[in-house]
Order: C-alpha cells, then sequence, then structure tokens
C-alpha cells in the first residue's frame, strides 16, 4: 500500500526559510494529489495547500499566497513544501497526505505522512 | 478561528453513544462531501468517515456519519476507550478558487 516518508525535524531562525520533503512509495504517485497539513501545538489542523505531481500547478491556502511553494518531482516521487520568511507562530508539525481519489485535491486524504516538526525561534 | 465549527469538547462512558457536531456554509458542507478523522495522541490522522457516512475497510461500524444541509455529525456508538482522541470534520470550500477547511476539532474524553 502507499506510504508516505517525510524528512525529519527541523529548527530555524525567525525570516528563514524551510524545505519539507514527502517521498511517495508503493502506489501510483503523479495522478493524485498531495496536499500539506500543519499542527501548531496544541491546535487544530490547518490545510496549506497541494499539488497534483503530473500537472505540475499548486493550488495554496489565501493565508500562505507568496510564501509557501509546492513542487513534486516525478522521477523521485516525492513532493516538497518550502515556507519562507519564518516567523514563530509557523512553529507546528507538518504533515503531508495523499488525495485518496485521483486526479482532484479533495479532502480526502489518505494515507499522511508521520508529521515533520518545523521549530522556528530566535 | 476555524471555517467549520466543532465543539472543542465531549465526553462519554463506555458503551454509551456520543455524537459530534460539523457546521459549516453553503459553499463547504452545503456543496460538498464531508469527511472525519481522528487523531490519536502523538499520531497523523486518520480517516474514519469519508463522502458522509462511508466508512473506509477497516473502520468499525460503531462509527458512522452524516450530512444534512450545511451540518454534519459523527456518532460513535459502544464507546470504548481507546476512542479518546481528537476528532476534526473536513470539507472542499468551493470560494477563493477552491480549498479545504477543517474543523477547529473535538476531544472525546472517555470517562
Amino acid at each position: 500500500q502507499v506510504q508516505l516518508v517525510q524528512s525529519g525535524a527541523e529548527v530555524k531562525k525567525p525570516g528563514s526559510s524551510v524545505k519539507v520533503s514527502c517521498k511517495s512509495s508503493g502506489g501510483p504517485f503523479s495522478t493524485y494529489a498531495i496536499s500539506w497539513v500543519r499542527q501548531a501545538p496544541g491546535q487544530g489542523l490547518e490545510w496549506m495547500g497541494g499539488i497534483i505531481p503530473i500537472l505540475h500547478t499548486p493550488n495554496y491556502a489565501q493565508k500562505f499566497q507568496g510564501r509557501l511553494t509546492i513542487t513534486a518531482d516525478q522521477s523521485t516521487s516525492t513532493v516538497y513544501m518550502e515556507l519562507r520568511s519564518l516567523k514563530s507562530d509557523d512553529t507546528a508539525v507538518y504533515y503531508c497526505a495523499r488525495s485518496a481519489i485521483p486526479s482532484a485535491i479533495s479532502n480526502w486524504f489518505d494515507p499522511w505522512g508521520q508529521g515533520t516538526l518545523v521549530s522556528v525561534s530566535s | 478561528q476555524s471555517v467549520l465549527s466543532q465543539p472543542p469538547s465531549a465526553s462519554g462512558t463506555p458503551g454509551q453513544r456520543v455524537t459530534i457536531s460539523c457546521s459549516g456554509s453553503s459553499s463547504n458542507i452545503g456543496s460538498n462531501a464531508v469527511n472525519w478523522y481522528q487523531q490519536l495522541p502523538g499520531k497523523a490522522p486518520k480517516v474514519l468517515i469519508y463522502a458522509n457516512d462511508m466508512r473506509p475497510s477497516g473502520v468499525p461500524d460503531r462509527f458512522s456519519g452524516s450530512k444534512s444541509g450545511t451540518s454534519a455529525s459523527l456518532a460513535i456508538s459502544g464507546l470504548q476507550s481507546d476512542d479518546e482522541a481528537d476528532y476534526y470534520c473536513a470539507a472542499w470550500d468551493d470560494s477563493l478558487n477552491g480549498h479545504v477547511v477543517f474543523g477547529g476539532g473535538t476531544k472525546l474524553t472517555v470517562l
């Protein structure tokens, strides 16, 4: 079955950038959207954006427009999330999650990656 | 401030039935399917209900979902101690080029 494996924890300074990877294995990659969802400590889930790899056209939540870039590398079945101009309230666990249906960024996520903790502190 | 509204907490005793509500609007729940996620402490979320009322294989039939208008509900019957978790509703929202919205989450305590 499909597995998503994310890169490891990051510690960043305010104003810097972070790039987190999400490698897919065990199933088709290019036609299934991968979304990024984050969860601040003790808080709920927040959708950031997603991409269908074969289309290379991401869809971003308005809140992150201009600060977020999601890209896909079909040759390695990996999706990347880069967040710039980091602030302390960007401290969160960042999850990648695959749409359960092909050819659409949807709210039906299955499976999820294990999560990557990004800590932003001076 | 989440787009979808859920009660922050719910509780019940073993064997009881509890329901968790999720309220939205015409641009999300009113026109798109609702999914529910269970998040156990320290774990990634897992889909519990998709397309309003469908259970993925492996999810016990104690869990059920429903939708009416701009609201949805998750019901858990025969409550068990390992149901203690955070539960989130999610929907696609047609506004602003389309995006996914989540509820704020409901922490379920089994007393």
